[in-house]
């Protein structure tokens, strides 16, 4: 669906432990992003991509890292998952241009207890 | 950096009625201004985009107008539906190559 593809699509984990969330894409873009969602956040920018191990922070950086070995993979890591990182997080390609053609991920809705 | 305030935060409408959101942005450079519709527990999905150099872009039912000097862009629904009943989103794109996102509206079609 749109080439984009997201896993695992819900998850509960405890806290403390890390969790590393996958984005895969088909579609050979160059720009990758992760999101979260959050009541009343709208989508805050949390990492992206611009290519093959280059990535930047975006607004909500802290406690999270990302990795982007491959074209077509970008992965978000928790890396001792707190409840305030309960939420739901989309990743987004876009492509040719860093605008164009934004398209979101089916999301994952991630529960920390 | 970029600010972009969206309004209303909810917004009901009788079916067949026009809706119409409202998005003011504060970087003068900025060049793409985007809208996305969310169903319930669905993702985001492009409706309708804009670019500066241009002021109004129609497809079928849904509109925008970009009015740069003002900085603000709205979003335009004629004869509403129940299937339109989502949460609505504005972007805007611009000078640092990322976009910027307004906090959502929430169309409700009362029947």
């Amino acid at each position: 669906d749109a080439g984009i593809t997201q896993s695992p699509r819900h998850k509960v984990t405890e806290t403390g432990t890390p969790v590393t969330l996958r984005c895969h894409q088909t579609e050979n873009h160059r720009y990758m992003y992760w999101y979260r969602q959050d009541p009343g956040h709208g989508l805050r920018l949390i990492h992206y991509s611009y290519g093959v191990k280059d990535t930047d922070k975006g607004e909500v950086s802290d406690g999270y890292s990302v990795s982007r070995s491959k074209t077509e993979d970008f992965l978000l890591t928790l890396e001792s998952a707190t409840s305030s990182q309960t939420s739901v997080y989309f990743c987004a390609i876009s492509g040719p241009g860093m605008m164009d053609g934004y398209t979101f991920g089916s999301g994952t809705r991630l529960t920390v207890v | 950096g970029e600010n972009v305030e969206q309004h209303p935060s909810t917004l009901s409408v009788q079916e067949g009625d026009s809706a119409v959101i409202k998005c003011t942005y504060s970087d003068s450079a900025s060049n793409y201004f985007p809208w996305y519709k969310q169903e319930l527990g669905k993702r985001p999905q492009l409706i309708i985009d804009i670019r500066s150099n241009v002021g109004e872009k129609k497809d079928q039912r849904i509109a925008v107008t970009l009015n740069k000097t003002a900085k603000h862009f709205s979003l335009h629904i004629t004869e509403t539906q129940p299937e339109d009943s989502a949460v609505y989103f504005c972007a805007v794109g611009g000078s640092n190559y990322q976009l910027i996102w307004g906090a959502g509206t929430k169309l409700i079609i009362k029947p």
